[in-house]
């Protein structure tokens, strides 16, 4: 089966750190790569899809990159609104997901 | 502005059949480059895809559910349901309704609403 292998699965940060998450897939893929924010409680919401392009209204310290069978999201100056899970995601497979915790 | 919103029973016993609604608003369940999808998360859990479909009716189930998932669409209501059979505490999760294009990306989501499978 497809797999969308993210790491690290929790990762603890300060205010202003830059953070990357990435997601391996067990095959190489299309760049249909998409990434969500989710915090608790609340449904996910769009960041990034075709690996790089910026949702609407998105900060632009976010930011995707990759190709083949590895992926990345970077925030850079990691905001207090930042600290979430995401997930990574290609067609209809979701990656684990990553806390992003106060450090 | 687009908003999707689940309706249906809270809590369902198992064995049975869970039934959910996706009311949308704001915009056509018609249009030719979306498709209406179901996304579940167990508490404390990552995300799945349930299945989707489109407004002419063409479905797709992810295949550890095929089986005990029906995915139907109301176009004169602008509503989309989903179905899933025989039903065991594996099933109890929040359930979200979104719209997705071509290549899944997932644009606009419900705001979930839990199930839970318990007698």
């Amino acid at each position: 089966d497809f797999q969308m292998t993210q790491s690290p699965s929790t990762l603890s940060a300060s205010v202003g750190d830059r953070v990357t998450i990435t997601c391996r897939a067990s095959e190489s893929i299309n760049n249909w790569v998409a990434w969500y924010q989710q915090k608790p409680g609340r449904a996910p919401k769009l960041l990034i899809y075709k690996v790089s392009n910026l949702e609407s209204g998105v900060p632009s310290r976010f930011s995707g990159s990759g190709s083949g069978t590895e992926f990345t999201l970077t925030i850079n100056s990691l905001q207090p609104d930042d600290f979430a899970t995401y997930y990574c995601q290609q067609y209809m497979t979701f990656g684990q997901g990553t806390k992003v915790e106060i450090k | 502005q687009l908003q999707l919103q689940e309706s249906g029973p809270r809590l369902v016993k198992p064995s049975e059949t869970l039934s959910l609604t996706c009311t949308v608003s704001g915009g056509s369940i018609s249009r030719s480059d979306y498709y209406w999808a179901w996304i579940r998360q167990p508490p404390g859990k990552g995300l799945e895809f349930v299945g989707s479909i489109f407004y002419g009716g063409n479905t797709y189930h992810t295949p550890s559910l095929k089986s005990r998932v029906t995915i139907s669409v109301d176009t004169s209501k602008n509503q989309f349901s989903l179905n899933l059979s025989s039903v065991t505490a594996a099933d109890t999760a929040v359930y979200y309704c979104a719209r997705r294009d071509d290549f899944s990306i997932i644009d606009f989501w419900g705001q979930g609403t839990l199930v839970t499978v318990s007698s």
